[in-house]
This record gives C-alpha cells, sequence and structure tokens, in this order.
C-alpha cells in the first residue's frame, strides 16, 4: 500500500507570496493532519480535517488555512509568507482519527524557504 | 498544562552499547503515547503506540515501555543504521492531534 504522499518536496518563496502544498493520504484514511517542523518549536499541530471539514486548529494565525477534498487529499495554504514560516511542512494520515488505537502516518514532508 | 520532555537531547553510543531513551510526561486523560523515528530530511516513522501504564511493545532491537509519568525506549545492541532522531508524542482526551517532545539524536558509532 503507498504511503502519505507530499507534494513539492522543496519551495522556495519570497516573503509576501502565498503558496499551497499538498497531501495525498494513504489509500482509505481519511483523516489528515498537517504538522509544521522548525529546529527551534519542533513539530506543532497547524490542523486536522475529516470528511472535508476541519475538526480541530492550532495555535497559528489565520494566514495559515486548509481544506480536504472528496477523495481525503488535502492542500495546506499559507498567505502573505513570512521569513519565520521557513520549515518543514508535514502531513499525516490516519482511518479516522476517532478511534484511540487510530494511529497518524506522515508523509516526507514539503521543505518551505522563505527569502 | 499537558506538556512532554524527552532527555537526553543527544546521546552517542558505540554499536553493541545498549541504552534507554526517556520521555517524561504530564497529561490529563492520556489517550495514547507515541513513539516515532525520523531520519534527517524525511517525516517521522511511526514505531509504537503504547496506551496504559505497564504496558510494553518490541520491534527488532527497539522495546517501548510505559508508566504513569515515563515512556522509556530501550536499545539493544544498536547497529549504526539506528541512529536517528527519536521522537515521542502523546494525544489526550479528545483532542486528535499529537503533541511532540523534542526529540532525542541518536548517533551509533560503528
Amino acid at each position: 500500500k503507498a504511503g502519505v504522499t507530499q507534494t513539492p518536496r522543496y519551495l522556495i518563496k519570497t516573503r509576501g507570496q502565498q503558496v499551497t502544498l499538498s497531501c495525498s493520504p494513504i489509500s482509505g484514511h481519511r483523516s489528515v493532519s498537517w504538522y509544521q517542523q522548525t529546529p527551534g518549536q519542533g513539530l506543532q499541530f497547524l490542523f486536522e480535517y475529516f470528511s472535508e471539514t476541519q475538526r480541530n486548529k492550532g495555535n497559528f494565525p489565520g494566514r495559515f488555512s486548509g481544506r480536504q477534498f472528496s477523495n481525503s487529499r488535502s492542500e495546506m495554504n499559507v498567505s502573505t509568507l513570512e521569513l519565520g514560516d521557513s520549515a518543514l511542512y508535514l502531513c499525516a494520515s490516519s482511518i479516522s482519527g476517532r478511534a484511540r488505537t487510530d494511529t497518524q502516518y506522515f508523509g516526507p514532508g514539503t521543505r518551505l524557504t522563505v527569502l | 498544562e499537558d506538556q512532554v520532555t524527552q532527555s537526553p537531547e543527544a546521546l552517542r553510543l558505540q554499536e553493541g552499547e545498549s541504552s534507554s531513551l526517556n520521555c517524561s510526561y504530564t497529561v490529563s486523560g492520556l489517550r495514547g503515547l507515541f513513539w516515532y523515528r525520523q531520519d534527517p530530511g524525511k517525516g517521522p516513522e511511526f514505531l509504537f503506540t503504547l496506551y496504559s501504564a505497564g504496558e510494553e511493545k518490541e520491534k527488532e532491537r527497539l522495546k517501548a515501555t510505559l508508566t504513569k509519568k515515563e515512556s522509556f525506549l530501550h536499545i539493544t545492541a544498536p547497529k549504526p543504521e539506528d541512529s536517528a532522531t527519536y521522537l515521542c508524542a502523546f494525544s489526550s482526551g479528545s483532542a486528535r492531534q499529537l503533541t511532540f517532545g523534542s526529540g532525542t539524536q541518536l548517533t551509533v558509532l560503528p
């Protein structure tokens, strides 16, 4: 079974621009979560989507947004990029995110560099 | 406030030298304690989930244990390919997101 895929793998943007990252979950998984990883803050939760609805949101500004499509694929968007948005953005999928035994499986990430 | 702390931050071992990584947590309503391995430039790779104190799980040279306040990842006779950053995380209450520790960077020297 194919794992979680993320595109693109690398991005370079300049301040003020916006960016869209894509995530395809493992087949059959309906929950998609997004995390930001930086050397200073570690892994931090951004938001989670299930059945095209945002179920949970972390403590990030409104410039960070996302959506999920009917096939469970998800995108996240960052508008008005700042230098501090440079990070590895990770997507994780799980079957439903509801069961206690649900496990999140991570993709390889998208490395975003903001100049 | 729920939180998780990992120690040590970095650990260097000789091949075959067994050791343990620590994950201390303060969580109300623990749903699960997770261990992941992360190689440079890659996403975290799932290792184990533990749900209740006293639980243990093993996979090859790795063994994870859980008490009411800590989890340990024991590495027996490590090999250079075990070098990676090991992350622990928890989910709690009705929250579905994972809260991660800062990780332990393990280097196994040949």
